[in-house]
């Protein structure tokens, strides 16, 4: 199993849409997790940090389920501009590195 | 400036050829990453500074070697890459090198990047 996974899509959805994406992690003991937005051809931005069942903040939330050991990022009411890759973080407990997944690509239409 | 800055932005070089990529962060932070990003795989660690001092060599080859000359600049030289070596390559920092939880001490922030094309 991959230390994080995610699906790679892409998820085509319409403006206003509600979109959801999940992402399962191996390691049972990781306590923080993240997720970051890349749009094409730029770095990785922090999105949302969720260190105990979820966070959320205006559209979108974050949940974590650690008896399955999956966190899930829900975006409400779709705009053009979420259109992005989604990547899941997780940092390693026994150290510094930190884990990312390969990214889940959103393509928001008008 | 603010930020974690990276320069060159671009860089076209030869198999032969060598040259260095250059990180700056102005955020105070105490922990510096170089990052490889491949076409449709996940960031790749490449190495890890805390406090000047390199903590994680994570398995890269030798023609690649990073310098930390202090806690706010971070090099990456290059020297007979190969064309597989082509890739954005980006640095981060953190403020401490790992976080308590909901501390975000551990969240990382990029650099722009510089995309590396090797011929």
């Amino acid at each position: 199993r991959k230390e994080v996974e995610q699906d790679p899509g892409p998820f085509n959805v319409p403006e206003g849409a509600t979109v959801a994406f999940n992402c399962t992690y191996s390691n049972s003991a990781s306590q923080s997790f993240f997720w970051y937005r890349q749009d094409c051809r730029k770095e990785p931005k922090l999105l949302m940090s969720v260190y105990s069942s979820g966070n959320e903040d205006g559209r979108f939330t974050a949940q974590l389920n650690r008896a399955s050991q999956y966190i899930s990022l829900l975006i409400r009411d779709s705009k053009l501009s979420d259109s992005a890759t989604y990547l899941c973080v997780v940092p390693d407990t026994g150290g510094f590195k930190t884990i990312f997944g390969a990214g889940t690509r959103l393509f928001v239409k008008a | 400036e603010t930020g974690v800055t990276q320069t060159p932005r671009h860089l076209v070089m030869g198999m032969t050829n060598k040259k260095s990529l250059k990180c700056e962060q102005h955020l105070g932070h105490n922990a510096m990453y170089w990052y490889k990003q491949s076409a449709k795989k996940p960031l790749e660690l490449m190495f890890v500074y805390s406090l000047e001092e390199r903590v994680e060599n994570n398995s890269v080859p030798s023609r690649f070697s990073p310098e930390c000359p202090n806690s706010s600049h971070l090099f990456l030289h290059l020297h007979t890459l190969q064309p597989e070596d082509s890739a954005l390559y980006l640095c981060a920092s953190s403020q401490e090198l790992t976080g308590g939880l909901g501390s975000g001490a551990n969240v990382l922030t990029f650099g722009a990047g510089s995309r590396l094309t090797v011929l």
